[in-house]
């Protein structure tokens, strides 16, 4: 199975803050990641799919980046709406496994 | 405008076996990549990912879990039914269903709004 590890698993930003989470794969998963945003008693919706594609609707100020094993998802300017926590997860061979989580709180 | 939601029991009892429906719409699971899976949450914790049918009813799971887990569609009805054997406490969890596509490659793209069952004797 590839495992998926986020880091940090916890995050303290203020508004406007640029912020940048981490999710690495335990084998090469070429660019088959993707983003979730969960808010509190809410579903996930996907916010980049396919490692740095942008899933209509998604603010611009969301982007990702990264292949193989190494991926990014950074936020270029905090907004109110954007504490809530993270997933990664990668589609490339099932069981396709999320990450554990980045919880983005409010400093 | 694709919509999933969940539906079953809120409460099981221990060795029980829990089975979930996804009643779905705005898609159709005949269509040549397009899957249905299922994942859950403790409460407080991380996703954990179930299982997944496919288009072609090719059917994949958790290997964790596999041993108790069914999945299955019935196209006519736009549904996809999960079965869960021996029941525990620690499989107390919201269940989501959700649209894939891209044949399992593409991300969840839509969810429902997820089931909270309770695993309590």
């Amino acid at each position: 199975d590839i495992q998926m590890t986020q880091s940090p698993s916890s995050l303290s930003a203020s508004v406007g803050d640029r912020v940048t989470i981490t999710c690495r794969a335990s084998q090469s998963i070429s660019s088959n990641l993707n983003w979730y945003q969960q808010k509190a008693g809410k579903a996930p919706e996907v916010l980049v799919y396919g490692s740095s594609s942008l899933q209509s609707g998604v603010p611009s100020r969301f982007s990702g980046s990264g292949s193989g094993t190494d991926f990014t998802l950074t936020i270029s300017s905090l907004q109110p709406e954007d504490f809530a926590t993270y997933y990664c997860q990668q589609s490339y061979r099932t069981p396709y496994s999320f990450g554990q989580g980045t919880k983005l709180e409010i400093k | 405008q694709i919509t999933l939601k969940e539906s079953g029991p809120t409460l099981v009892k221990p060795t029980q076996t829990l089975t979930l429906t996804c009643t779905f719409s705005g898609f159709s699971l005949s269509t040549s990549g397009v899957g249905v899976g299922w994942i859950r949450q403790p409460p407080g914790k991380a996703l954990e990912w179930l299982a997944l049918v496919y288009w072609d009813d090719d059917k994949r799971y958790s290997p964790s879990l596999k041993s108790r887990l069914t999945i299955t569609q019935d196209t006519s009805k736009n549904q996809v039914l999960l079965t869960m054997t021996n029941m525990d406490p620690v499989d107390t969890a919201i269940y989501y269903c959700a649209h894939n596509y891209d044949s399992g490659g593409g991300p969840f793209d839509s969810w429902g709004q997820g089931t909270l069952v309770t695993v309590s004797s």
